[in-house]
């Protein structure tokens, strides 16, 4: 079965922290995507980043990188110096290849970041 | 201004109400959506329109109904709910249905609150 599992609910951190977001998928596909969303205080879902499955290599993007590990399913963001506006609830969320199932993205609970100046 | 856009931002309603939500694509994107946003559980899907043809429905009850009258808006239609429907609705939009490698662009949502 599908399912992605961001077990930090919560994390605050004082600006200028790092700070790392877990995610952990669980697919029977060999085939998948994998991607990140931002939902600021606003409401609206902000797409961050979208990795295929035979894609390993670490990406950075300014102050975001993300480590992708298929040996321990695992896609965890870090933030670097961390900020006032990266405070949002993140959304790790899983796309599997078969075609009977691609309408379905499979979304974790969220974690919520808040940081304080 | 955000690609999509939805209406109203917050809503009240009885349980015996009947009123729409409202959303908007800018993108000219041909797949539409609607999710649920619940405290502490993952978003879910309610349904799926792609061309302005209903093409997935989770098992959603039928208080809830969505409609497309064309590829930039979708309506979500709601009467008779039920307390525990209270959440955030959320209006996603992509170029095509099949969103394997596709990203999803949202709206801000509906807060939703029945008595």
């Amino acid at each position: 079965a599908q399912k992605v599992t961001q077990a930090q609910t919560e994390i605050s951190v004082v600006e200028k922290e790092d700070v790392t977001l877990d995610c952990v998928y669980e697919t029977r596909d060999t085939t998948y995507y994998l991607f990140w969303y931002k939902q600021p205080p606003s409401g609206e879902l902000v797409f961050l980043i979208r990795r295929n499955s035979f894609d390993e290599q670490n990406e950075i993007s300014g102050r975001y990188s993300w480590n992708f590990q298929k040996s321990t399913s695992s896609f965890n963001f870090t933030i670097t110096a961390s900020q006032v506006v990266d405070s949002a609830v993140y959304f790790c969320a899983l796309s599997e290849a078969r075609s009977y199932n691609t309408d379905k993205l499979i979304f974790g609970t969220g974690t919520r970041l808040q940081v304080f100046p | 201004e955000t690609g999509v856009t939805q209406t109203p931002r917050h809503l009240v309603m009885g349980m015996t109400n009947k009123k729409s939500l409202k959303c908007e694509q800018h993108l000219g994107h041909n797949a539409m959506y609607w999710y649920k946003q619940s405290a502490k559980k993952p978003l879910e899907l309610m349904f799926v329109y792609s061309l302005e043809e209903r093409v997935e429905n989770n098992s959603v009850p039928s208080r809830f109904s969505p409609e497309c009258p064309n590829s930039s808006h979708l309506f979500l239609h709601l009467h008779t709910l039920q307390p525990e429907d209270s959440a955030l609705y959320l209006c996603a939009s992509s170029q095509e249905r099949q969103i394997v490698n596709e990203k999803l662009f949202f709206g801000s949502g509906t807060q939703l609150s029945v008595l």
